[in-house]
């Protein structure tokens, strides 16, 4: 089955505490994206990556780090995590740089940093 | 002014109704334009997208787009029960390349009632 998996689903930590929610796909997507979605503020990227060793910057990317080493995973790294952090996170993906406009989302992943 | 507005709602309709979902923006330079549903506690999946203004139908969903209004809309007919989910509208400047970054609306709740 084609899907985009993220783990955990959900995650409770302390601040300061470093962790890393995983992303894969099994598409062979090129492009890969994280979101996070708060409430009132909707979905904001925080970081892409359109291909093995490239990432970028989305709208939010403070407090955040991407790595992109192989074409199916795309972790986020939350280095020294704070309470504004606490959010819904998405990954997701779609395939080539030009290609069909569909993204696919992986189930989410609930953060509480207190 | 943000890039995409969307109305949060909530919306409660009761079975049956005509549902319309709207957003406005201010850059002219998107192009395509994209409606996600969002069920409770799973990822955004792709509804539908056009790239012109007009409409665009599939089953009992209606795409519309007016770019010198700078207004898009989802019209959603005889509505069941099962469309009761968070609508976001994204659109992108280009389908490739870093012009695909999505920019989403807030998202509207749709509650539909039996």
């Amino acid at each position: 089955e084609a899907q985009v998996t993220q783990n955990p689903r959900y995650l409770i930590t302390v601040t300061g505490k470093k962790l890393t929610v995983t992303c894969s796909q099994n598409m062979n997507h090129e492009y890969m994206s994280w979101y996070r979605q708060d409430p009132g503020l909707g979905l904001r990227q925080i970081y892409y990556s359109m291909n093995v060793e490239v990432t970028d910057k989305g709208d939010v990317p403070e407090g955040y780090k991407v790595s992109r080493k192989e074409k199916r995973n795309f972790p986020l790294i939350l280095e020294s995590p704070s309470p504004n952090q606490t959010s819904l996170y998405f990954c997701a993906s779609r395939p080539g740089l030009a290609g069909q406009l569909e993204q696919y989302f992986g189930p989410g992943t609930r953060l509480t940093v207190t | 002014q943000k890039e995409v507005e969307q109305d949060p709602g909530p919306l409660s309709v009761p079975e049956g109704a005509i549902v319309s979902l709207n957003c406005t923006y201010s850059n002219s330079a998107f192009q395509y334009f994209m409606w996600y549903r969002q069920y409770s506690r799973k990822g955004p999946e792709l509804l539908m997208y056009t790239y012109s203004s007009g409409n665009k139908e599939d089953g009992r969903f209606t795409a519309q787009v007016d770019k010198s209004s700078k207004y898009i809309s989802l019209f959603i007919r005889d509505s069941q029960p099962s469309d009761s989910a968070t609508y976001l509208c994204a659109m992108s400047v280009g389908r490739g390349g870093s012009n695909y970054k999505l920019t989403f609306g807030k998202g509207t709740l749709l509650t539909v009632n039996p």
